[in-house]
């Protein structure tokens, strides 16, 4: 099984509908984040959390939300989608510390998103 | 806020080539990690580079950390159609050395 697991891999939906992408991880890392994927940006960050009662917006929060329901489960929320979010959505997950593979992220599959 | 650009977005080499892409930050960083993704598939880790004009090697693949910590650089010797990828360097915002700021990414294509 993969260390981070993200579901849905794949979802189509209709503009002003409610998503929900969720992700799951089995490497014990207290830190996790949601980036997005779109071409020739890069990998930009939405949301990240630092633990389970620690929630902060990352560069392009406007239009989605977060839930750190447990240190494994943290998912990603858009209340009410638009054609703008179409994009690949990757969860990752670090652990914190000063040694060796501290702060190195482990990325999730990716859930590719279409909002028509 | 911090940029991080990558040069260049794009380059297709015939295999047996060399590659460079090379990485620049607005900001100093104190450290600098390189991931690739394949085609369809998503960012795996491939080094760290913590030192100031630090070099690394990975079997063909050299990655470089400049003096003044604002740059950084993947050079491929002789590229293989395994190295089909986008190679993105990223490195740490203000303030925490755990939130990353990933540069734009170099696609590397390789044919025969």
């Amino acid at each position: 099984d993969a260390d981070v697991t993200q579901t849905p891999r794949n979802r189509i939906t209709k503009t002003g509908k409610r998503i929900m992408l969720e992700c799951s991880q089995t490497k014990g890392h207290d830190r996790m984040y949601w980036y997005r994927q779109d071409p020739g940006l890069g990998l930009r960050l939405i949301y990240y959390s630092f633990d389970v009662k620690d929630i902060n917006k990352g560069e392009i929060s406007d239009g989605y939300s977060v839930s750190r329901q447990a240190q494994a489960k943290f998912s990603l929320s858009l209340e009410s989608a638009i054609p703008n979010q179409t994009a690949l959505y990757f969860c990752a997950t670090s652990s914190w510390g000063q040694g060796s593979g501290a702060n190195v992220l482990t990325f999730g599959a990716g859930s590719r998103l279409t909002v028509l | 806020g911090q940029q991080v650009m990558q040069i260049p977005q794009y380059q297709h080499v015939q295999e047996g080539e060399d590659f460079t892409t090379y990485c620049n930050s607005s900001t100093t960083l104190s450290n600098i990690q390189w991931y690739k993704q394949r085609p369809g598939g998503h960012p795996v880790f491939l080094i760290q580079l913590v030192k100031s004009g630090e070099v690394k090697k990975q079997k063909r693949l050299t990655f470089q950390f400049g003096e003044a910590k604002k740059n950084s650089s993947l050079h491929i010797t002789a590229t293989q159609t395994t190295d089909v990828g986008t190679y993105f360097c990223a490195g740490p915002g203000a303030g925490t050395a755990s939130k990353l700021t990933f540069g734009t990414g170099t696609r590397l294509q390789v044919t025969l």
